[in-house]
């Protein structure tokens, strides 16, 4: 399965926007970009996914690159409950399973 | 709707003891994933389940775990006997079936091996 690279953490300041960048340079046609965050003592929970064109919901943004060679979840206020592990994950079409990497480490700053 | 519910959500055990974990899916869910996940890492898939069918069991280590999904609803993971090594969170997670759906995650169960 494709790989990505993400940096192992971050940090941003409350109510600021949050980029996110995911590289997944390996990508195949039919891989879809799906982002999951996990809180302190929780289990992963799904935040946003995409093919091609930028997606948004309520939770987030995500950005991907024309090439599909990267990506980038878009926090667009940071509050204090968005600091967590997230992971940028490429899922394939071979049984929808998820690879999970050491993804970035959020800290918001109040 | 209710979530994924796991139990126990702590476990100490010793070395070469037997421990079990229980997993209770969201309703209708027909796949359910077992994964492990190392302080510090990100979860790994031990099991997949098709309802009550193993789909993949690749990764999950056969001369000490099993697990099983009893009329493809809840589902059980059992190490016997536990190493040190095998201290991590055991998650438990399912989705509808279709492949590019959301996974739900459980809380997960916290195993301490002494």
């Amino acid at each position: 399965d494709a790989k990505t690279t993400q940096p192992n953490s971050m940090e941003s300041n409350e109510e600021e926007p949050v980029h996110l960048p995911c590289n997944h340079s390996t990508i195949s046609g039919t891989d879809y970009i799906h982002w999951y965050r996990q809180l302190p003592s929780q289990g992963p929970e799904y935040v946003i996914h995409g093919l091609t064109s930028n997606v948004n919901n309520r939770m987030a943004s995500l950005a991907i690159a024309e090439d599909r060679k990267s990506s980038t979840l878009i926090l667009h206020r940071a509050t204090l409950r968005d600091a967590a592990v997230y992971y940028c994950i490429l899922r394939g079409s071979t049984l929808g399973r998820l690879y999970f990497g050491r993804g970035t480490q959020l800290t918001v700053w109040p | 709707e209710a979530g994924v519910a796991q139990s126990p959500r702590y476990k100490i055990i010793e070395k070469r003891q037997s421990v079990a974990f229980w997993c209770n899916p969201i309703s209708g869910h027909a796949t359910l994933y077992w994964y492990q996940q190392i302080l510090g890492q990100g979860p790994k898939l031990l099991i997949q389940f098709q309802n009550n069918g193993v789909v993949d069991d690749s990764q999950l280590p056969k001369d000490r775990f099993s697990a099983e999904r009893l009329k493809g609803v809840d589902s059980t993971l059992k190490i016997q006997p536990a190493k040190l090594e095998d201290s991590a969170v055991y998650l438990c997670a399912s989705n509808t079936g279709q492949v590019y759906n959301e996974q739900f995650f459980g809380p997960g169960t916290r195993l301490t091996v002494l």
